[in-house]
């Protein structure tokens, strides 16, 4: 079946490093890419997402690529701040009315 | 963005009470919603999908006498957990689909049960 496979956390890192969180998807036919947030005792919120192939999802400085070849979605943001700490969930969207397959998330704490 | 509210955001019981939580989309109608179950530390467990108008279709292993969902108009899906035990302690997120969109689900704030 679909499944999302995401690095395992914890990451912590200082203030204004570069972030990478890796995520690969398994699906068949051409899923939708999403990536979630959510910040300590609150719900997700969608930071980002891609629908096709080479298509680059991006918000608040975080960006996504939609990489077919390589199934894979990596997150990236160039300078991290206090205020990025927070679990972030990779997700895919088979198609039409299916339920989002999560990762199992990534805590991301950074550190000033 | 859609706006999807649930409540209540926190509620404590006593073993052995029914909790009701209710999930609201309310800039939009949504045909589909989907419970899902967070552990700490965990990612989410999709519990079941609520399509409006019809039965819940439950995952394997949720207990559909103890989770009791209805989705009785296009805006309100309700989640009761029955005769709560402390292991039912967890966050519940709902999520709904917007009806005239594919693929982006919106989510509620999320409710976090505790019982006693």
């Amino acid at each position: 079946g679909d499944s999302v496979t995401q690095m395992e956390g914890p990451v912590t890192l200082s203030e204004e490093a570069f972030l990478t969180i890796n995520c690969t998807y398994t699906a068949t036919g051409y899923p939708s890419l999403f990536w979630y947030v959510q910040y300590p005792g609150e719900g997700l919120q969608l930071l980002l997402k891609a629908t096709k192939a080479d298509d680059k999802g991006s918000n608040k400085g975080f960006e996504a690529t939609y990489r077919k070849e390589t199934t894979s979605f990596h997150l990236e943001k160039g300078s991290v701040q206090v205020s990025d700490s927070a679990v972030y969930f990779c997700a895919l969207s088979p198609s039409g009315n299916t339920p989002l397959v999560f990762g199992k998330g990534t805590r991301l704490s950074v550190i000033a | 963005g859609a706006v999807v509210s649930q409540h209540p955001s926190r509620v404590i019981c006593k073993s052995g009470t029914s909790v009701k939580i209710e999930c609201r989309s309310l800039d939009f109608q949504a045909t589909t919603m989907f419970w899902y179950r967070q552990f700490p530390k965990q990612s989410l467990m999709l519990m079941a999908t609520s399509n409006e108008g019809s039965k819940a279709t439950y995952e394997q292993g949720v207990e559909k006498d103890k989770f009791l969902i209805n989705h009785a108009s296009l805006t309100l899906s309700t989640l009761t957990v029955t005769s709560a035990h402390p292991e039912d302690s967890s966050f519940y997120i709902c999520s709904a689909r917007d009806k005239a969109a594919t693929g982006e689900l919106f989510f509620g704030e999320g409710s976090r049960l505790t019982v006693l």
